[in-house]
């Protein structure tokens, strides 16, 4: 089955600097990588997603990128503000039954420090 | 994006009750739905997929007679935790798709079996 790996688990940054998080991937199946936000004692809500026919997407202060050959694909926030502190988890998916069937990375804790 | 509901968002309950928790699409039609357990610090676990009108499928190591979900129509699912114990607290989350398409979170119902 799919395995996802997710780096690293925990990342620090100061406002209004970069933060990167990235994902491997193991399935060439896969081929379609959301990236979901969780707040303390919430359920993760959707930030951006990549399709496999797009290297890269941008949303704001949001990109994703996908080095498909590699497996690899990163997130990456501008501009930190503390309201991005949460658990960010990266997804792969490919379609099964006629549903995408989702494996999650282990989650990354990002802290924003004002 | 869409809405996914769940309740109750939190309960209580003794050993050895049974424990129902409701997972709706609000703005969308569903033709499938996930169940998803986690545990502190930790990513998201699979329980099971249903699709509406079918039985669900369970992942590997699930209890299909303790972890009950009916998935009567293309807005309601729910998961019925059966004969409770301390060691099935958790926070169970649930979400819901279109064939093909992204999967919406709820916000999660947090169980605590006393």
């Amino acid at each position: 089955g799919e395995n996802v790996e997710q780096h690293p688990s925990t990342l620090s940054v100061q406002e209004g600097d970069s933060a990167v998080i990235k994902c491997t991937y193991s399935d060439s199946a896969s081929n379609y990588f959301p990236w979901y936000k969780q707040e303390l004692g919430k359920g993760p809500q959707l930030i951006i997603d990549i399709r496999s026919n797009v290297g890269e997407k941008k949303d704001q202060r949001i990109a994703v990128t996908l080095n498909k050959t590699a497996k690899h694909f990163s997130l990456h926030i501008t501009e930190t503000q503390p309201e991005d502190s949460a658990v960010y988890f990266c997804a792969a998916s490919f379609s099964s039954g006629g549903y995408q069937k989702v494996t999650f990375g282990t989650g990354t804790k990002l802290q924003v420090i004002p | 994006g869409a809405v996914v509901s769940q309740h109750p968002s939190r309960v209580i309950c003794k050993s050895g009750t049974s424990v129902k928790i409701e997972c709706r699409s609000l703005d969308f039609q569903a033709t499938t739905m996930f169940w998803y357990r986690q545990f502190p610090k930790q990513s998201l676990m699979l329980m099971a997929t249903s699709n509406e009108g079918s039985k669900a499928t369970y992942e590997q190591g699930v209890e299909k007679d303790k972890f009950l979900i009916n998935h009567a129509s293309l807005t309601l699912s729910t998961l019925t935790v059966t004969s409770a114990h301390p060691e099935d607290s958790s926070f169970y989350i649930c979400s819901a798709s279109l064939p093909q398409e992204t999967q919406y979170f709820g916000p999660g119902t947090r169980l605590l079996v006393l």
